[in-house]
């Protein structure tokens, strides 16, 4: 299958600072990428949709100014958590589709796992 | 989008198939049925998705009834590996579909 990588796996951070979470696609040029959070023992929540160079499309309820979203190439989507606090703490995962890939699919990255101190 | 109604959980016996229900009898008719399964904290794996007919790929084989209104996922080997939360999404596709992922179905392969 596709394969979309996430940087960093794992990041710690303090109250207050902005984190930068990368997702890449590998192998095929994603042109729509996808952001999820998933809190313990839920299920994944979208937070928004970008589509290469264009702004990003944010679900009811989350905050664009707080988590900027650039898709700058057809291989790179870039999740912004801008102040995190420690009510963002969660596991944040990316999903990306596009040309070559069919139409009907997302592959998922591994996720990155944010915990704010 | 159609919602879809799953089992909690599901156990199945290492090497015997496991089989994963799926109600979704609101589906429309441009409506695929998606499968992505979740092991524990990694991101979702892509299974499988169909439209009318039966599928099958390397990982699984999904039936779709005739009416369209369930699907049965099928693990045909169940290995150890394969215990995760399996996610059955009905969406409509399309250059920008957004899946909704619901509670799904806990598979937990036993020895």
């Amino acid at each position: 299958g596709a394969v979309v990588s996430q940087h960093p796996s794992r990041v710690i951070c303090k109250s207050g600072t902005s984190v930068k979470i990368e997702c890449r696609s590998l192998d095929f040029q994603a042109t729509t990428m996808f952001w999820y959070r998933q809190f313990p023992k839920q299920s994944l929540m979208l937070m928004a949709t970008s589509n290469e160079g264009s702004k990003a499309t944010y679900e009811q309820g989350v905050e664009k100014d707080k988590f900027l979203i650039n898709h700058a190439s057809l291989t790179l989507s870039t999740l912004t958590v801008t102040s995190a606090h420690p009510e963002d703490s969660s596991f944040y995962i990316c999903s990306a589709r596009g040309s070559g890939r069919g139409p009907d699919t997302q592959y998922f990255g591994p996720g990155t796992r944010l915990t704010v101190l | 989008d159609a919602k879809t109604t799953q089992p909690t959980s599901m156990d199945c016996a290492e090497g015997r198939a496991a089989n994963l229900p799926c109600n979704h009898s609101t589906i429309s008719g441009n409506e695929y049925v998606y499968w992505y399964r979740q092991i524990h904290s990694q991101g979702p794996q892509y299974i499988i998705h169909g439209l009318k007919n039966n599928e099958t790929n390397e990982m699984a084989s999904l039936i779709i009834t005739e009416d369209r209104k369930s699907s049965t996922l099928i693990l045909p080997h169940a290995t150890l590996r394969d215990t995760a939360v399996y996610y059955c999404i009905v969406n409509s596709g399309g250059s920008n579909y957004k899946l909704t992922f619901g509670k799904g179905t806990l598979l937990t392969v036993n020895p």
